[in-house]
């Protein structure tokens, strides 16, 4: 499985914009780029992915690179609610591989 | 809808006694996965299927076992249960390779 490389941690402003970055050099054309987040004592929750273009829904945006070697989720207006781990994990085929993730804390 | 259920919720084990943990979904999803969690850190894949009759391992697939015989159930067993084994265990599906996967609550299990 091709690797990514998050940040350990981020912090921002609660109703402030939050960039969490996400390298993934090796990528192959075939790999999604798929991003899902673990609140504190739950199980993970997808947020969104995509494959060349950028993808907006309700949750995110996602932005990628042109050469795709990278990508950056994007919550619009951060709330406490949005403070999780949040995993960028690049998918071909069947598996479904997590990284480490990035721990992101929301301030008041 | 009840999505996906993973039974039990807590389990204490004894070294080298077996269980078996549960995991359902009602979506008629093709793919399942099972994961473990240990404290602080990422989410490991140890088996997953692509549909009924088909499984293969994940990245630390020993000292589990798995089946899959429907495509609502995937079970994962564990056999001669060891410390090594204590973690936080979740089930997860979705309908195809590049389409949402939703978890269950997880698992906890330990084994003393």
């Amino acid at each position: 499985d091709a690797k990514t490389t998050q940040p350990n941690s981020m912090e921002s402003n609660e109703e402030e914009p939050v960039h969490l970055p996400c390298n993934h050099s090796t990528i192959s054309g075939t790999d999604y780029i798929h991003w899902y987040r673990q609140l504190p004592s739950q199980g993970p929750e997808y947020v969104i992915h995509g494959l060349t273009s950028n993808v907006n829904n309700r949750m995110a945006s996602l932005a990628i690179a042109e050469d795709r070697k990278s990508s950056t989720l994007i919550l619009h207006r951060a709330t406490l609610r949005d403070a999780a781990v949040y995993y960028c994990i690049l998918k071909s085929g069947s598996r479904l591989t997590f990284g480490e993730g990035t721990q992101l804390t929301v301030n008041p | 809808n009840a999505g996906v259920t993973q039974t039990p919720k807590f389990r204490i084990l004894k070294i080298g006694q077996s269980m078996t943990l549960q995991c359902t979904q009602d979506m008629n999803h093709n793919y399942m996965y099972w994961y473990r969690q240990d404290p602080g850190m990422g989410l490991k894949l140890i088996y997953y299927s692509v549909g009924a009759g088909i499984t293969d391992k994940g990245e630390v697939p020993n000292g589990y076992n798995v089946s899959r015989s429907t495509t609502e159930d995937f079970p994962l067993r564990l056999e001669l249960a060891a410390p090594s084994q204590t973690s936080v265990y979740f089930c997860a599906s979705s309908y195809w390779e590049n389409t949402e996967a939703f978890f269950g609550q997880g698992t906890r299990l330990t084994v003393v």
